[in-house]
């Protein structure tokens, strides 16, 4: 199975600061990879599918690059709501599999 | 509104079986490929099982291959989990998610029915 690595495993920063999340697949997944944003007791949300689109209602401080094996999630501009858990998916081979989690804390 | 929702968690004896449901609401579920995702306490999300809209293809984790089947009823606009022979490994939160047309993410997540596996 393709083994997917988030990076950093924590991520602590201020409210306007820029993010920069990683993601890095065992193999080639071309850009069949979305990233998903979880908070505390709710279920996660699909912010970026196919590496670079985003999904409907995402805000446009949220944007996705790469493809292969190498990914990033960047948020341009920390908001309050943004501080979370954020996830990788590849869909490019069964079975589908998820990151560990990046964890954007208030520094 | 577009919905899923989950039910028929709950607490049960290692060795045990437990059906799942995911009733959807505000569009049909003919169009679309259907998953179920889990959560143990404190951790990552794993991809379960995944089935087609037509329910020709399904695709399950190796490691749960045997024990879970996932299922679909179009006509009664619902998607199922039968869980067999659980372990205490089985207890998490499980989700219910939709796909994107092309399966590219998914965009609709029930808020999850616990599955506790416990003597």
């Amino acid at each position: 199975e393709i083994v997917m690595t988030q990076s950093p495993a924590t991520l602590s920063l201020s409210p306007g600061e820029r993010a920069t999340l990683s993601c890095r697949a065992s193999q080639t997944v071309y850009s069949h990879l979305a990233w998903y944003q979880q908070k505390p007791g709710q279920a996660p949300r699909l912010l970026i599918y196919d590496a670079s689109h985003r999904a409907t209602g995402i805000a446009p401080r949220f944007s996705g690059d790469g493809s292969g094996t190498d990914f990033t999630l960047t948020i341009s501009s920390l908001e309050p709501e943004d501080f979370a858990v954020y996830y990788c998916e590849q869909r490019a081979k069964w079975p589908r599999t998820f990151g560990q989690g990046t964890k954007v804390d208030l520094k | 509104e577009e919905q899923l929702v989950e039910s028929g968690g709950g607490l049960v004896k290692p060795g045990g079986s437990l059906r799942l449901s995911c009733a959807a609401s505000g569009f049909t579920i003919s169009l679309y490929t259907l998953n179920w995702v889990r959560q143990a306490p404190g951790k990552g999300l794993q991809w379960v099982a995944s089935i087609s809209s037509s329910g020709e293809y399904i695709y399950t984790a190796d490691s749960l291959r045997g024990r879970f089947t996932i299922s679909r009823d179009n006509a009664k606009n619902a998607l199922y989990l039968q869980m067999n022979r659980l372990t205490a490994d089985d207890t998490a939160l499980y989700y219910c998610t939709r796909d994107l047309r092309g399966a590219a993410g998914s965009d609709r997540w029930g808020q999850g029915t616990l599955v506790t596996v416990s003597s």
